[in-house]
């Protein structure tokens, strides 16, 4: 089985330019989490969705950044415009609500804001 | 808010055992949760304790002590291929995870 797909792996631009990040959490999974991972601040929860609905967007740092999941099988996390502080590796991760204590993770995005 | 504490940085022989704690403080408590994560990877799932006690899997164990808001996850039989971060993490209401600083593993021959 495919486990969580993350596109793009790698992804360099330029400040000011909108990023946008996407998400295939794994088939019957209907929690889907975005988290962002830097040296300074650690791995931190951004947005959480359960059924396609956003729940806890507490964590989504600032406008700039916006996060949808159209439908059980697709989500994306934007950010427009982007600073080289969004410099960072943004994971997705998916769970049941029968495994609710596992979280499964995508492979990543790094992205790189010059 | 949330904390969590854990060691930033253990350094083991091959063979040996390791015990990588960690101290929380949070609300909405559910469990403590235990993830891997090698360089370049992505977090991978170890273990998850909801009540007190110690759970066993393999090499690996993970203990919580909800009274004491402490748990550690314990590595026997070291192997090179378990240099690593290892994460607890917070399970909150909803499954959110809130996860502490890592702790970087370094196994030597």
């Amino acid at each position: 089985d495919a486990g969580v797909i993350q596109s793009p792996r790698h992804e360099v631009t330029e400040m000011g330019q909108e990023v946008t990040l996407r998400c295939k959490p794994i088939s019957g999974h209907n929690s889907l989490f975005w988290y962002r991972q830097t040296m300074m601040r650690g791995l931190e929860l951004l947005i959480y969705f359960n059924n396609n609905v956003p729940i806890d967007d507490s964590g989504m740092p600032e406008d700039r950044f916006s996060a949808k999941m159209p439908n059980a099988s697709f989500s994306t996390l934007k950010i427009q415009p982007s600073e080289p502080r969004d410099s960072a590796v943004y994971f997705c991760a998916s769970s049941t609500a029968a495994g609710r204590e596992t979280q499964y993770f995508g492979p990543g995005t790094r992205l790189l804001v010059l | 808010g949330q904390s969590l504490e854990q060691p930033s940085e253990v350094t083991a022989v091959e063979g040996a055992i390791v015990q990588i704690n960690c101290t929380y403080q949070t609300s909405g408590f559910y469990g403590l949760s235990w993830y891997q994560q090698h360089d370049g990877g992505a977090p991978t799932f170890l273990s998850y304790n909801a009540l007190d006690g110690l759970e066993e899997t393999g090499r690996f164990s993970s203990f919580l002590s909800r009274s004491d808001s402490y748990g550690y996850l314990l590595l026997q039989e070291l192997q090179m291929k378990d240099s690593a971060s290892y994460f607890c993490a917070v399970r909150h209401a909803g499954n959110m995870l809130t996860f502490g600083g890592g702790t970087r593993l370094m196994v030597k021959p």
